[in-house]
């Protein structure tokens, strides 16, 4: 079955670097999404790719979906404090709709 | 407008016992699907649902069953709950677009303790 697989699993950073998270799918994907997690919460969407190569922002979050529909990134600049949670790549693929989570990348933050 | 509803927030049960994990949302989404959230697991899917008479499983099925009778609701039943069913359970919906989901919507989560 699909198999969506994210690095790193932890990452702590100091205030101000920046931070990247990786995933990549065993198949090809019909599209990625991306949330947060923030401690004791619930995962809150942050975004949706679709096309191959293609590449979003929000802010200080930019966000990027493989030529083959099978790899994806986020990459945080300029890191802060309320960056802090962990951050899950989605998959979808084939017809069935099913989503499947990554393992997801917990980021910390020292002020 | 309330989304996703999950209740209860806090269970604890004996080993043995059943229980139903409800969930409802009101944004006439076609797709629910039930996740587990384990420490280091992320979240993985237990049975999930296209619309209302349609169910299909997950990664991790075992021990729970599941059914869609309307739009709005998709309960999760633990049928002889075990230690090993110690979680947070997390209910999302999403509206399925022409090829693929769009944002789902995730509930508040249950944190269910088996002993």
């Amino acid at each position: 079955g699909q198999q969506v697989m994210q690095i790193p699993q932890y990452q702590h950073v100091q205030e101000g670097e920046d931070f990247t998270t990786y995933c990549n799918s065993s198949t090809t994907l019909s599209n990625i999404q991306w949330y947060k997690q923030r401690p004791g919460g619930h995962p809150v969407f942050l975004i949706q790719l679709v096309k191959s190569g293609e590449v979003k922002k929000q802010k200080r979050l930019t966000f990027q979906f493989g030529e083959a529909k099978k790899n994806s990134s986020l990459h945080i600049t300029a890191t802060q404090t309320t960056d802090v949670g962990t951050y899950f790549c989605a998959g979808s693929g084939g017809s069935n709709y099913k989503l499947t989570f990554g393992k997801g990348t917990l980021l910390t933050v020292n002020p | 407008n309330a989304g996703v509803t999950q209740t209860p927030k806090f269970q604890v049960l004996k080993t043995g016992q059943s229980m139903t994990l409800q969930c409802a949302q009101d944004m006439n989404h076609e797709y629910m699907s039930w996740y587990r959230q384990d420490p280091g697991m992320g979240l993985r899917l237990i049975h999930y649902s296209v619309g209302a008479g349609i169910t299909d499983q997950g990664e991790v099925p075992n021990g729970y069953n599941v059914s869609r009778s309307t739009t709005e609701d998709f309960p999760l039943r633990l049928l002889s709950a075990a230690p090993s069913q110690t979680s947070v359970y997390f209910c999302a919906s999403s509206y399925t677009g022409w090829v693929s989901n769009t944002e789902a919507f995730f509930g508040q989560g249950t944190r269910l303790t088996v002993v």
